[in-house]
């Protein structure tokens, strides 16, 4: 099993600043057939189904705000958000999809400071 | 509109069986792969199945924790997914979301279903 691990565990930021946060597999995730990252970022508020942000590692899906973006490659993944907004506060995992069981990170939890 | 609705959580004792139909709408089921994902309650999400498409023959993959216990299946002339849950445990206990995979992401869920293993 790909092992998927995030840092930190939480995070504080105040509004408006950048938040960071980290995701780093256990093996590659990266297809040599077609340099595809296999990971996935979602947000996940309380009481709401998970809600994907970023796909292919650097994607964003269609609707999500452009203050969210996605880079990494191979094992070191990193989700930003340029300028933290208060409908921001949530958890926030990584998942890989290169190979089942798609793991899932631990997850982050960002909070306003 | 695609939409994906769960149901039939509840309580059950430890031991017991359980089965989540996941009921789909506004895509083709036999063209994507649908997964299972839970969440306990203040833990993080945790990915427990797939049943891949019929181009894949309806494969089906389990997380090792349910592996042997849950079973996936699915009809597509009614657009539904089940999740057979048996000898359930107390650590089963979580809401239960499905997932479809479209265009190589996991872009709709369902609302979840609580499954509530207690004595």
């Amino acid at each position: 099993d790909i092992v998927m691990t995030q840092s930190p565990d939480s995070l504080a930021v105040s509004l408006g600043e950048r938040a960071t946060i980290n995701c780093k597999s256990g093996q590659s995730v990266l297809s040599s057939s077609n340099r595809k990252n296999y990971l996935a970022w979602y947000q996940h508020k309380p009481g709401q189904p998970p809600k994907l942000l970023i796909y292919w590692a650097s994607t964003r899906e269609s609707g999500v705000p452009d203050r969210f973006s996605g880079s990494g490659s191979g094992t070191d993944f990193t989700l930003t958000i340029s300028s933290l907004q208060a409908e921001d506060v949530a958890a926030y995992y990584c998942q890989q999809y290169y190979s089942a069981p798609c793991t899932f990170g631990q997850g982050t939890k960002l909070e306003i400071k | 509109e695609v939409q994906l609705v769960e149901s039939g959580g509840g309580l059950v004792q430890p031991g017991g069986s359980l089965r989540l139909s996941c009921a789909v709408s506004g895509f083709t089921l036999s063209e994507h792969y649908i997964d299972w994902v839970r969440q306990a309650a203040g833990k993080g999400l945790e990915w427990v199945g797939r049943s891949r498409n019929k181009r894949n023959n309806y494969i089906t993959e389990y997380a090792a924790s349910v592996k042997g216990r849950f079973t996936l299946s699915r009809d597509d002339s009614t657009n539904s997914l089940y999740l057979q849950m048996n000898s359930l445990k107390t650590e089963d206990t979580a809401v239960y979301y499905c997932v479809t995979w479209v265009d190589g992401a996991a872009r709709y869920w369902g609302q979840g279903t609580l499954v509530t293993v207690s004595s």
